[in-house]
């Protein structure tokens, strides 16, 4: 069965600092991956999505970026945190057959910039 | 991509049904309608998709009125555990390879013993 994995699980930064977030699946090949942001107490931001390897779709202009160096490894990155940068981060994939929307969720991630 | 309304919040008493509309006026033919959930501090879990007929799986149940105008999940005996956001989106199939879900703010679900 497939499985989704992110960490850490909960992380405390400075502004100014960088960030690295990993996100990896099990259990499948070649899916879509996408990070998503959720700002407290606010819904669900697509900030990017990959369909391969080293393709990389942003969804909104921001400070962050996204790489994707592994077939089944997604990563979310920042050279410097911003206070508004805090949220919840989750990672999702979808596979590739058929053309449903159905997207399993990682566990998170809860980033604070202080 | 047609927009969805959903109230913001909604209550039900444990055991009981709970039924959570969802209004997409604007849909367009192929267009499906998608329902996940979010429990308070977990990533978003898919519950169950349709097009026009009504659907039934193991955790709900999808009813689309006959112009898929509207929607409604149903939760038949919900328990404390179905306490979340329920979000209902609607995606076109033929929107390419990427899958991408536009979610908006759901409807808080209560359940409450």
């Amino acid at each position: 069965s497939q499985t989704i994995h992110q960490w850490p699980a909960t992380l405390v930064q400075p502004v100014g600092s960088p960030l690295s977030l990993e996100c990896t699946v099990e259990g499948t090949s070649n899916p879509n991956l996408y990070w998503y942001r959720q700002a407290a107490g606010r819904g669900l931001q697509l900030l990017f999505y990959s369909v391969g390897i080293g393709q990389i779709s942003s969804e909104v202009p921001q400070n962050l970026s996204a790489s994707r160096p592994q077939d089944r490894q997604f990563i979310l990155s920042s050279k410097k945190l911003l206070l508004s940068d805090s949220g919840f981060y989750l990672c999702a994939w979808r596979g590739k057959l058929g053309v449903s929307y159905e997207q399993y969720f990682g566990p998170g991630t809860r980033l604070t910039v202080t | 991509d047609a927009k969805t309304t959903q109230p913001p919040s909604m209550d039900c008493a444990e055991g009981r049904a709970a039924n959570l509309p969802c209004n997409h006026s604007t849909i367009s033919g192929n267009e499906y309608v998608y329902w996940y959930r979010q429990i308070h501090s977990q990533g978003p879990q898919y519950i169950i998709h349709g097009l026009k007929n009504n659907e039934t799986n193991e955790m709900a149940s999808l009813i689309i009125t006959e112009d898929r105008k509207s929607s409604t999940l149903i939760l038949p005996h919900a328990t404390l555990r179905d306490t979340a956001v329920y979000y209902c989106i609607v995606r076109d199939h033929g929107s390419g390879n990427t899958g991408k879900l536009i979610f908006g703010q759901g409807t808080t679900l209560q359940v409450k013993p």
